[in-house]
């Protein structure tokens, strides 16, 4: 099975720029959740979705951040504009419904913002 | 509060001998635990997991332990090799979310 898909795996973008990082969870899972992690905040959980519903978002850093799951097979991260601090790598992870199912990440995006 | 921290930020051991990391935990709450493992640009791998009305598990050279009066996780990994060196996160399930420690460098000498 293939796991948790995630495109691109790195992009460079200047500063004000539209960022887009795409999801495609494993067949199957209908939770998903999207993480950023830095070496100053470790792993930051920014949003998960359950039945492409958005459950809670508490973790998105500000309005510039958005998420939508239009199917159980994909979803994407916006960043609108883009700022140096946005910086980090951001995970994509799924699992079946319930909190006490393991999630499985992706390889995750490297973005990084000049 | 909401905080999962790990005891050590590196720990260091040699090829063969066996490796403790350790996590604190904070939400009494918290029914289930899980350890992951990433290595160098790659997302988290699972490991291990143990739901609360266990205390101990085993895997594949790997055994998690929980000790809930203490609010104490801690991943034993048995004769550890070059390929485990990564860092490893411990992380509790409090309301529908996991919510992850810092970590823990494995490094492991030749």
């Amino acid at each position: 099975d293939a796991g948790v898909i995630q495109s691109p795996r790195h992009e460079v973008t200047e500063m004000g720029q539209e960022v887009t990082l795409r999801c495609k969870p494993i067949s199957g899972h209908n939770s998903l959740f999207w993480y950023r992690q830095t070496m100053m905040r470790g792993l930051e959980l920014l949003i998960y979705f359950n039945n492409n519903v958005p459950i809670d978002d508490s973790g998105m850093p500000e309005d510039r951040f958005s998420a939508k799951m239009p199917n159980a097979s994909f979803s994407t991260l916006k960043i609108q504009p883009s700022e140096p601090r946005d910086s980090a790598v951001y995970f994509c992870a799924s699992t079946q419904a319930g909190s006490q199912e393991t999630q499985y990440f992706g390889p995750g995006t490297r973005l990084l913002v000049l | 509060g909401e905080s999962v921290g790990l005891h050590l930020p590196t720990l260091s051991v040699q090829e063969g001998d066996n490796s403790i990391i350790n996590c604190a935990y904070s939400n009494s709450a918290s029914d289930y635990f899980i350890w992951y493992k990433q290595e160098s640009g790659k997302g988290p791998q699972f490991i291990i997991d143990i739901r609360s009305n266990m205390d101990k598990r085993q895997g594949q050279r790997v055994t998690v332990l929980l000790n809930k009066t203490v609010k104490h996780l801690s991943l034993q990994i048995a004769a550890t090799q070059p390929g485990d060196s990564a860092v490893y996160f411990c992380a509790e399930t409090y309301t529908g979310k996991l919510i992850f420690g810092q970590g823990t460098t494995l490094q492991v000498k030749p």
